[in-house]
């Protein structure tokens, strides 16, 4: 299976300011998605982002809030904008390969203070 | 709106005994069914994979499907103390190994010795 490297692994940061999470897959895959765990709470889907086009939000994400880029198959960054302490959370990102299941990465622990 | 329930827990079992997790879905189209184990702190692991009714044995682990109920389980068998985990049940709706998933809140498992 896929194997990804998500860093940051954890980051403070001040409210009002913007954080990129970066993800990079050892091989070329169609689709990546962008998810986000809450404290105590399960995994919500931010995004889909696929190569060559616009990522596409889920109910709830815009994408002035958190922009997507994807310049090629095996790359991608979520930015955070504009944080505030509602968006501690873990963002994860994740890929799937056929009937191999879905990767994550290791997560981005973030923290608004 | 697809929606995944799993069984309320927290769920706690004696080191040998086995645990028992359940799972149901929403939406009848659904094809493939997933299972993922995550530690406090970290990324949720794939453990199991289903896409046809019946069980699927990997080692301690027996996934259970029926489709018709709309329903998928998760044992463990021989339960140890390094099993004790969230539990994630997650459904991919489109039939396509590249769609989304969607998550159920998970059932946290407490293995004591």
């Amino acid at each position: 299976s896929a194997v990804i490297s998500q860093k940051p692994s954890r980051d403070i940061c001040q409210r009002g300011t913007s954080l990129t999470i970066q993800c990079q897959v050892d091989s070329q895959v169609t689709m990546m998605f962008w998810y986000r765990q809450q404290p105590g709470q399960s995994l919500t889907l931010i995004a889909t982002a696929n190569q060559g086009s616009e990522a596409t939000y889920e109910s709830g994400f815009v994408i002035d809030k958190f922009p997507i880029s994807r310049p090629n198959l095996t790359f991608s960054t979520l930015t955070v904008s504009n944080m505030s302490p509602e968006d501690s959370s873990i963002y994860l990102c994740s890929v799937t390969q056929g009937f191999e299941g879905y990767t994550f990465g290791s997560g981005t622990r973030l923290t608004v203070v | 709106q697809k929606e995944v329930e799993q069984n309320s827990g927290p769920l706690s079992v004696p080191e040998g005994a086995i645990a028992s997790l359940n799972c149901t879905y929403s939406d009848r189209g659904s094809q493939s069914f997933f299972w993922y184990r995550q530690y406090s702190g970290k990324s949720p692991e794939l453990i199991m994979s289903i896409y046809s009714n019946g069980d699927k044995e990997d080692g301690r682990f027996t996934a259970q499907l029926n489709k018709a109920s709309q329903y998928v389980s998760l044992l463990i068998r021989d339960s140890q103390p390094s099993d004790s985990a969230t539990y994630l049940c997650a459904v991919n709706a489109r039939g396509s190994t590249l769609g989304r998933l969607y998550f159920g809140r998970g059932t946290q498992l407490t293995v004591w010795p």
